[in-house]
């Protein structure tokens, strides 16, 4: 059972466009949800992450978009550029656990 | 400050055979977690350790895999015998004590079992 559903599972989009990907989850305790970012060859890094007291945070580029009524959430990447290619992982982490459930990916490409 | 290194980066064996994966954690950091990403599938929690203790082994599939980490330093995870379906990439993760949102990963080994 997927707990936490991403998509889409891959993206391309034209350099300076709007890149969106989103994420629903069904277990309310969730309350903290990163977005990790993964170049080739590395390790997942935390890019970007948001409590459900708010229902937006903004980093640079980087925005995300929560909707705790419905229980989605989406990361959006403004002006994307080709050194945003990679993969996302968006995440959700129950309070008092020290382990995220993770989606299973988006990979962007971003053509120059 | 030194990463969280693992080794080897890549690993291919053949069923039956037995692969150990290494994973040093950045110095000082208590809490060590162990994860593997199937291709195209989410990255899957597999156990946590704090210091040398194993705090939740609840992901890891079945008995074949072992984790250690004697010391509280450095883990091994050891699948024996390997079998297909455990080919993925592992990924350890380490965080200070107390510090849930600070995870920082490793480059990950691919594993692939032939």
């Amino acid at each position: 059972q997927q707990q936490v559903k991403q998509s889409p599972q891959s993206l391309i989009v034209q350099k300076g466009g709007i890149s969106i990907i989103n994420c629903a989850y069904e277990n309310t305790a969730f309350d903290y949800f990163p977005w990790y970012q993964q170049f080739p060859g590395k390790g997942p890094a935390l890019l970007i992450a948001i409590r459900p007291d708010v229902s937006e945070k903004k980093e640079g580029r980087f925005t995300i978009s929560f909707n705790k009524s419905a229980k989605q959430f989406s990361l959006h990447i403004m002006d994307s550029q080709p050194g945003d290619s990679a993969t996302y992982f968006c995440a959700a982490r129950a309070g008092g656990s020290y382990i995220p459930t993770f989606g299973r990916g988006t990979s962007l490409i971003v053509h120059p | 400050e030194a990463g969280v290194t693992q080794f080897p980066s890549h690993s291919v064996i053949e069923k039956g055979q037995t692969v150990t994966l290494r994973c040093d954690p950045i110095s000082g950091h208590d809490n060590l977690y162990w994860y593997r990403r199937v291709m195209g599938k989410e990255i899957k929690f597999l156990l946590h350790f704090v210091k040398e203790s194993k705090q939740d082994e609840s992901g890891m599939p079945n008995n074949r895999f072992l984790a250690e980490r004697t010391g509280g330093t450095y883990s091994t995870l050891k699948v024996q015998p390997a079998e297909l379906e455990d080919s993925g990439v592992y990924f350890c993760a380490s965080s200070p004590l107390g510090g849930a949102g600070g995870y920082t990963f490793g480059s990950g080994t691919r594993l692939t079992v032939v």
